[in-house]
């Protein structure tokens, strides 16, 4: 158990739809990472916020928003879904910013299925 | 901006049989890090290289960091069925680019 939660594991939802999935760092973590994980592809980048604050930016589409509340949970907006969001989306953590050594813990992951 | 490659996408080994996979990126690293994903599961940290040329070793696993720090390689002696998952090699660098993953390396072993 790396400590960091994840929910909801599964999701199904339509074309044109909006969701939200959350994530619980490790108690301590201050950094929050989220990844999309298409099938058979790598661990594609999206966004990291620290302590609150945006801090790294990846292939976020505009669709697509983020947050960290003052309790240090995140989450992950995505709307007007497309067929091609399709994906498994990891949230990891980090004690601090991310430099210096640190390693990140992954949650077990949120599948979401656009249909 | 920074990129990190992977060969090979997949492997297929007889258990047994010895496994390398290759790693490297566009850009100088300050230091490279290895994570092992298995099947329906999630990415879990291995081991973290910091200095020039570095060799760790795990067991079966060594892992190396390239003299520019530039490359890493992971190499298993003996696969076994326990070692079936996918390898993500992270790049982490000090230009505000931090965990830069690989495609990563799927192995197959074969019992």
């Amino acid at each position: 158990d790396s400590g960091v939660t994840q929910t909801p594991k599964h999701l199904i939802t339509a074309t044109g739809q909006r969701v939200t999935l959350r994530c619980s760092p490790r108690s301590g973590d201050l950094s929050v990472y989220w990844y999309q994980q298409s099938l058979d592809q790598g661990l594609q980048f999206l966004i990291q916020y620290y302590n609150g604050e945006e801090r790294a930016k990846g292939n976020i589409l505009e669709r697509f928003s983020a947050q960290q509340f003052p309790d240090l949970h995140s989450e992950l907006n995505l709307s007007s879904l497309e067929l091609g969001d399709s994906a498994l989306y990891f949230c990891a953590s980090s004690p601090s910013l991310g430099t210096g050594g640190e390693k990140l813990f992954f949650g077990s992951g949120t599948q979401l299925s656009v249909l | 901006g920074q990129q990190v490659m992977q060969i090979p996408q997949y492997q297929h080994v007889q258990e047994g049989e010895d496994f390398t996979t290759y790693c490297n990126s566009s850009t100088t690293l300050s230091n490279i890090q290895w994570y092992k994903q298995r099947p329906g599961g999630h990415p879990v940290f291995l081991i973290q290289l910091v200095k020039s040329g570095e060799v760790k070793k795990q067991k079966r696993l060594t892992f190396q960091f390239g003299e520019a720090k530039k490359n890493s390689s992971l190499h298993i002696t003996a696969t076994q069925t326990t070692d079936v998952g996918t390898y993500f090699c992270a790049g982490v660098n000090n230009y505000g680019q931090n965990f830069v993953f690989g495609p990563g390396t799927r192995l197959s072993v074969l019992p």
